[in-house]
């Protein structure tokens, strides 16, 4: 069965510290993988995600995503946390055997980010 | 600033009514979606459609009855809810089948239901 797990339900992290918010997964045959930020009484959007090609993606905020295959991680990363960062992350994967219409997201990590 | 429209964002509603909640598109995109989401919990897909034909019911009570008049909007009408259907309902869109379709959503602000 394809899955996603996220470890944290919480980060927290100081204003200008490096982020890191941890993503594993379990999928059959090559990962299709995302990340999506929820604001408080937001949808979701897209950051940034993973198809095939460089390790390291770099997505929307000065965003970055670590695909790391061997460990089946994909963590998200900032360099430099900001307040505006503070908010609830899903780690994502997109279920190929349904044509890719699914896409089962982790429990969520929230983020905050303390000025 | 989101590509995809839903109205409206707050209905309430009783058990006994009727409303509608209505998504909209203009990216292009052949794939619609709707999802349910609970405080502080992943969303839960609910409904897909692509090229206006719907693909995948996750098993949905029939309270919930979705329409896609055209390949710009989606509609989901509501009839005869329960309380535990309070919850946020997403709207999302994405590149459908050949049209490349890497597979990341594009979703609305979200309708904030609450049923009484």
């Amino acid at each position: 069965a394809q899955s996603v797990a996220q470890p944290e339900d919480q980060v927290n992290v100081a204003e200008g510290n490096p982020l890191t918010v941890k993503c594993t997964y379990s999928v059959s045959g090559n990962p299709y993988l995302f990340w999506y930020v929820q604001y408080p009484n937001r949808g979701l959007q897209f950051l940034l995600k993973y198809i095939t090609g460089d390790n390291l993606v770099k997505g929307s905020y000065g965003f970055e995503a670590e695909f790391n295959k061997s460990q089946t991680s994909f963590h998200l990363k900032k360099p430099s946390a900001l307040v505006s960062d503070s908010a609830l992350y899903f780690c994502a994967v997109r279920d190929i055997r349904t044509g890719g219409f699914k896409t089962i997201f982790g429990a969520g990590t929230r983020l905050f980010v303390k000025a | 600033d989101t590509e995809v429209t839903q109205t409206p964002k707050h209905l309430v509603m009783g058990m006994t009514n009727k409303k509608s909640l209505k998504c909209e598109q203009h990216m292009g995109h052949r794939a619609m979606y709707w999802y349910k989401q609970k405080a502080k919990k992943p969303p839960e897909l609910m409904f897909v459609y692509s090229y206006e034909k719907l693909s995948i019911n996750e098993s949905v009570p029939s309270r919930f009855s979705p329409e896609c008049p055209n390949s710009s909007l989606l509609n989901l009408h509501l009839h005869a809810l329960q309380p535990e259907d309070s919850a946020l309902y997403l709207c999302a869109s994405s590149q459908g089948p050949g049209q490349g379709n890497t597979g990341e959503l594009f979703f609305g602000e979200g309708s904030r239901l609450t049923v009484l």
